[in-house]
């Protein structure tokens, strides 16, 4: 089974909003990913979580915070985004440092901010 | 810097003609190449791992393999549902757990 599961699927939210984005993995993975896609780009990698220490892609803004409860869970909490982060917000997990690299993506969800 | 470019960015087949798609890279040490196919609105999904030059590796129509400089993703006798982008990845010795992606190559098979 190599299912990365995440909600919601769709999410619209306005400038002042507060929301999350939930993702899950029962592969038992020690590694998850979050990753930001805009249209006819690659996805570009926004953080990763290994072993439940966090490490940043300094050029992700503040306004995104993950949270990693436990080694299976992994959240995008969302907070004053502005219009250009509209985007595919896909999370991915790996077996974890020394072990199989490969990332398993899950479906996405589409983001639209107003 | 990691770089990797796929070529063509578009292309067009008719079912059943087979064709090569290329990945070439630039990196430091290769911890691994990567190919996904990604659906329109979707995630992309997991096609091979390839670790060292002369890899190579098979999965219905789709064969890729690996050299030290790039690496080609052979569709052969192509059918509509082959239809995506596929994408290309390069993970590096120096940054474990980052995926550099190439821009993709939009496959489109027409009956």
């Amino acid at each position: 089974d190599t299912e990365v599961t995440q909600t919601p699927k769709h999410l619209v939210m306005g400038m002042t909003n507060k929301k999350s984005l939930k993702c899950e993995q029962h592969m038992g993975h020690r590694a998850m990913y979050w990753y930001k896609q805009k249209a006819k780009k690659p996805p570009e990698l926004m953080f990763v979580y290994s072993y439940e220490k966090l490490s940043i892609n300094e050029s992700v803004p503040s306004r995104f915070s993950p949270e990693c409860p436990n080694s299976s869970l992994l959240n995008l909490h969302l907070h004053a985004l502005q219009p250009e982060d509209s985007a595919l917000y896909l999370c991915a997990s790996s077996q974890g440092p020394g072990s199989q690299e490969t990332q398993y993506f899950g479906p996405g969800t589409r983001l639209l901010v107003l | 810097e990691d770089q990797v470019t796929q070529s063509p960015e578009a292309l067009r087949l008719q079912e059943g003609e087979s064709s090569s798609l290329n990945c070439s890279y630039t990196v430091s040490g290769l911890r691994g190449l990567f190919w996904y196919r990604q659906d329109p609105g979707k995630g992309p999904e997991f096609l091979f791992t390839l670790y060292s030059a002369g890899e190579e590796k098979e999965k219905e129509r789709l064969k890729a393999t690996l050299t030290k400089k790039e690496s080609f993703l052979h569709i052969t006798a192509p059918k509509p549902e082959d239809s995506a982008t596929y994408l290309c990845a390069v993970q590096s010795t120096d940054s474990w757990g980052k995926l550099q992606f190439g821009a993709g190559t939009q496959v489109v098979v027409t009956p």
